[in-house]
C-alpha cells in the first residue's frame, strides 16, 4: 500500500524558534497534501490543504504565518512552526493524496509530536 | 457545526464480544464513508469504507452498515480482541472531488477487556 512518511517523529524545541517537519509520499505523487493537528484524545483538525506548486489554504482559525506550508515537489511538504510556543504542542499529522484522486486515495503520516517547553 | 457526529466517546467490550461504534452525518453531498482505526501516538489508518450504493460491507471481523435514508452509519467488531484497543474515527468525504476534505467524527477509545 501507499506510504507516506513524517520526520521527525519527535522533537522537543525551546519556546520562540522554529521547528520544519517533513511529510514525503514514498511510493506515489502527492498532488494534494493536508496537515492536521491532533490534541490528546481529540479527534484530527484540518489546518490547511496544499497543491504542489501553489499557495496553501488554511482553514478558518489557523494563522498562516505561524504555521507555514511549502508544497515543493510531488512527494514532499513541509510544515515550519514559527516561533514556537506551549500551545502550539500537539500532534501533527500529515496526509497525502495520490494524483488527483478522491478520499479513497488519501492516506496518513504517522504523527510528529511537539513539544515546546 | 459538527458534520459527523459519532457515539459512543469511549467504549469497553470484554474479548470475544461485539463492538459496535454509531456514526451520524449531515451533508446528503457526502458518498465516501471511511472508518480509521489510530493507535496511541500514530497517525490513522484507513481500517474500512462504504460507499452510499450498499447497505453493508465486510472485511474479515469489521462490519459497516449503512443507513442512507437515516443518515447514519456504523462499524461492528465481531469476535473483539485485545489488540483491537484503540481509537475509531469515522469520517464522511465526496469520493471524486480532488478538492474534497475528509470530515471526521469525534472518535471512539475502544478498550477490549482480556
Amino acid at each position: 500500500g501507499a506510504v507516506v512518511s513524517q520526520h521527525p517523529s519527535r522533537v522537543i524545541c525551546k519556546s520562540g524558534t522554529s521547528v520544519k517537519i517533513e511529510c514525503r509520499s514514498l511510493d506515489f505523487q502527492a498532488t494534494t497534501m493536508f496537515w492536521y493537528r491532533q490534541f490528546p484524545k481529540q479527534s484530527l483538525m484540518l489546518m490547511a490543504t496544499s497543491n504542489e506548486g501553489s499557495k496553501a489554504t488554511y482553514e478558518q482559525g489557523v494563522e498562516k504565518d505561524k504555521f507555514l506550508i511549502n508544497h515543493a515537489s510531488l512527494t514532499l511538504s513541509t510544515l515550519t512552526v514559527t516561533s514556537a510556543h506551549p500551545e502550539d504542542s500537539s500532534f501533527y499529522i500529515c496526509s497525502a493524496r495520490s494524483g488527483t484522486g478522491g478520499a479513497d486515495t488519501q492516506y496518513f503520516g504517522p504523527g510528529t509530536r511537539l513539544t515546546v517547553l | 457545526q459538527q458534520q459527523v457526529k459519532q457515539s459512543p466517546q469511549s467504549l469497553i467490550v470484554q474479548k470475544g464480544g461485539i463492538s459496535i461504534i454509531n456514526c451520524a452525518y449531515e451533508n446528503t453531498a457526502f458518498d465516501y464513508f471511511p472508518w480509521y482505526q489510530q493507535f496511541p501516538g500514530k497517525g490513522p489508518a484507513l481500517l474500512i469504507a462504504i460507499r452510499p450504493d450498499v447497505s453493508e460491507k465486510k472485511e474479515g471481523r469489521f462490519t459497516i452498515s449503512f443507513n442512507k435514508s437515516a443518515k447514519q452509519f456504523s462499524l461492528h467488531i465481531m469476535d473483539s480482541q485485545p489488540g483491537d484497543s484503540a481509537t475509531y474515527f469515522c469520517a464522511a468525504s465526496r469520493e471524486y472531488s480532488s478538492a474534497s476534505k475528509i470530515i471526521f467524527g469525534s472518535g471512539t477509545r475502544l478498550s477490549i477487556r482480556p
